[in-house]
């Protein structure tokens, strides 16, 4: 069974700190996901990461895939409020239609 | 582009009762999921279509949850009976594409007392 290991699980910090949440598995994913998810919304896509090493950058946010396709880490710089939320991480173990598995999520509070 | 609708929004009702989830996917979309969310927890499936093919429903209790997605579009879930553990999210998700990026709806929560 293929699992997506997220820590932390919480995290809470003030307005202009740095974080990184991490997605860890012992299986190889063909691509990785990460999602945000806000209260009463469902997730919403912010990347698509498919290539061993590749690192996206989306403003403050910087995914990375691991070399080996098993782990992936999204770094935020200078946290804003909004972007508390809860943070999901899902791989696909094949490219086209099979079912993600998704982490437990990482919730993030940034405070002002 | 219209996203994935789902209704309700939101749904309490006592055990034993039945209930049942709607979603319409994005248009085009041949790939429907429903997830199962609990609080502070990701998504887990419960089955996913392509088109009108269950195509994965390994994890669906079928005891007393069942779904059909008729002409290949719109898809319904219903619980028969509902039990107290049932109260969660209901995520509906639509997708295509080489990397199954999936788009989900706003969710139904669901309440059993």
């Amino acid at each position: 069974t293929q699992l997506l290991e997220q820590s932390p699980q919480f995290l809470s910090i003030q307005e202009g700190e740095n974080l990184t949440v991490y997605c860890n598995s012992s299986s190889v994913f063909s691509s990785l996901q990460w999602y945000r998810q806000e209260p009463g919304e469902g997730p919403v896509l912010l990347v698509t990461v498919v290539t061993g090493g590749e690192v996206k950058k989306l403003k403050r946010l910087t995914f990375q895939f691991g070399d080996a396709r098993k782990d992936s880490s999204l770094h935020i710089t200078a946290a804003q409020p909004g972007d508390t939320g809860l943070y999901l991480c899902a791989g696909a173990s094949n490219q086209a239609g099979t079912a993600l598995i998704f982490g437990k999520g990482t919730t993030l509070s940034v405070s002002s | 582009e219209a996203g994935v609708v789902q209704s309700p929004r939101y749904k309490i009702i006592e055990k034993k009762q039945p209930v049942a989830f709607w979603c319409n996917p994005i248009s085009g979309h041949n790939t429907l999921y429903w997830y199962l969310q609990n609080l502070g927890q990701g998504p887990e499936l419960l089955i996913r279509y392509e088109n009108e093919e269950a195509v994965d429903d390994s994890q669906l209790p079928k005891d007393r949850f069942s779904a059909e997605r008729l002409k290949g579009v719109d898809s319904t879930l219903k619980i028969q009976p509902a039990e107290l553990g049932d109260s969660a999210v209901y995520l509906c998700a639509s997708g295509q594409g080489s990397y199954n990026e999936q788009f989900f709806g706003p969710g139904t929560r669901l309440t059993v007392l």
